[in-house]
């Protein structure tokens, strides 16, 4: 489709281990964030960019969190050492380089760290 | 203290009521997002603004970039437009920071 898909939809990840989260967006896309939802406490902040870089830890949290991008219109959100609170929902969203740019958002993956 | 805030933070209205939600922040942009999430849905773009005003149907969004402060407005709103509403704003092309977002309840 032509819009940014987040795979997979749910994750259940024991606590300590690392988990992947996968984002394709638009064709032509260059610039992918991350944001994230914690569950019970409202929309949570993630200031999370990426441009062309192949790897950029410049949001936050950092540490733990990572964005890998092996394709020019994917991108991979990685988390280390899952921690309990790490469990919400992760959102990928695209926007075209240049002014005036719209953001487009995938659905979002789920996950739950237990 | 957050880059962007919102106001309020939660707000129930009556159908046909006149709804306003409020975004602050504190960074030069070069853009602001109003975008909408419904409950278990993915988020919907709204609107992006640099200056001025932006009107779809019955939603309309400002923006003072002198203030540092942009409002959306729902006008005779219908509970089909309970969501959550969330301003972003790019403060280059490279970042967008997000509000915590405003949970809006509308009541027939």
């Amino acid at each position: 489709g032509a819009g940014v898909s987040q795979s997979p939809r749910y994750k259940v990840a024991k606590r300590g281990r690392d988990v992947a989260l996968r984002c394709d967006s638009i064709s032509g896309h260059v610039t992918l964030y991350w944001y994230r939802q914690t569950l019970g406490q409202g929309s949570e902040v993630l200031t999370y960019s990426q441009s062309d870089a192949q790897r950029d830890k410049s949001g936050r949290p950092s540490g733990r969190f990572s964005a890998e991008r092996p394709e020019r219109s994917v991108s991979t959100l990685k988390i280390q050492r899952t921690e309990q609170g790490d469990s919400a929902v992760y959102l990928c969203a695209s926007t075209s380089r240049g002014e005036d740019t719209e953001a487009f958002f995938g659905q979002g993956t789920r996950l739950t760290v237990v | 203290k957050n880059e962007v805030e919102q106001s309020p933070q939660n707000l129930t209205a009556q159908e046909g009521e006149f709804i306003t939600i409020n975004c602050s922040y504190s960074v030069g942009i070069s853009a602001l997002h109003w975008l909408q999430q419904h409950p278990g849905g993915g988020i919907v773009s709204l609107f992006m603004l640099s200056s001025g005003k932006k009107k779809h149907g019955r939603l309309i969004a400002t923006i003072n970039i002198q203030e540092k402060h942009s409002s959306l407005h729902i006008t005779a709103s219908h509970p089909r437009d309970s969501a959550v509403y969330i301003c972003a704003v790019s403060p280059n092309t490279d970042k967008l920071i997000f509000g915590t977002g405003t949970r809006l309840q509308v009541f027939p």
